[in-house]
């Protein structure tokens, strides 16, 4: 199975509003992935955590904010956005984190999720 | 820094013609390569992948790509193509770096693939 699922699909907020994106795997995978894609765009990874810890920050204004409870989960907590923020938001894994430290950096292959419409009024 | 080069932004074919979408990378080290597609309405889904070995690798649904490491180059071609491929492909590059420094994935812009049936 490699099947990443988040929830909601849509999403519709004001600019006032706080809410949060769910991702969830099941696959065993140790690295967890934010990206952003703006229409007819290439995905932007925002957020990785390795091993449940954030290990990069892609310059991401704090009106995001990401949580790991768990290794299988993955919350991007939203608050004050602007309307420029609509995106569609994906969440990805993969089994191996590039940024273990002691493995080294060895990429592996990251599996995406169908992501959250995101519109912000 | 690494980056990735689509040259296409958008290709128009019909159903049975032969497709090559091209991808460039930069970047001097080793990589690992890989395409998504991305169908209409749908997330992104991977089509192959290459780590090593064999230069030419076979993925779903008929496609193939040929890495050209001389070429800096990570092609994707199938051979007859077909109304359901209509979607946008992405090329995505990982550098391998080893003592835990990053690996982050770089796609792309991507390639807008139109099947008329």
């Amino acid at each position: 199975d490699t099947e990443v699922t988040q929830t909601p699909k849509h999403l519709v907020m004001g600019m006032t509003n706080k809410k949060s994106l769910k991702c969830e795997q099941h696959m065993g995978h140790r690295a967890m992935y934010w990206y952003k894609q703006k229409a007819k765009k290439p995905p932007e990874l925002m957020f990785v955590y390795s091993y449940e810890k954030l290990s990069i920050n892609e310059s991401v204004p704090s009106r995001f904010s990401p949580e790991c409870p768990n290794s299988s989960l993955l919350n991007l907590h939203l608050h004050a956005l602007q309307p420029e923020d609509s995106a569609l938001y994906l969440c990805a894994s993969s089994h191996r984190s590039p940024y273990s430290g002691l493995a080294g950096g060895l990429a592996d292959t990251q599996y995406f999720g169908p992501g959250t419409r995101l519109t912000v009024l | 820094a690494q980056s990735v080069s689509q040259h296409n932004h958008h290709v128009i074919l019909s159903e049975a013609a032969s497709l090559e979408l091209g991808c460039n990378y930069s970047y001097g080290g080793t990589v690992n390569l890989f395409w998504y597609v991305q169908y209409p309405g749908q997330h992104l889904q991977l089509l192959l992948k290459y780590f090593s070995g064999d230069p030419l690798v076979k993925g779903i649904k008929g496609f193939e790509a040929e890495f050209i490491k001389s070429k800096f180059s990570f092609n994707l071609r199938k051979p007859s193509v077909q109304w359901s491929d209509t979607a946008e492909y992405f090329c995505a590059v990982n550098a391998v770096r080893y003592g835990g420094s990053q690996g982050n994935l770089i796609f792309g812009k991507g390639t807008k693939l139109s099947v008329k049936p």
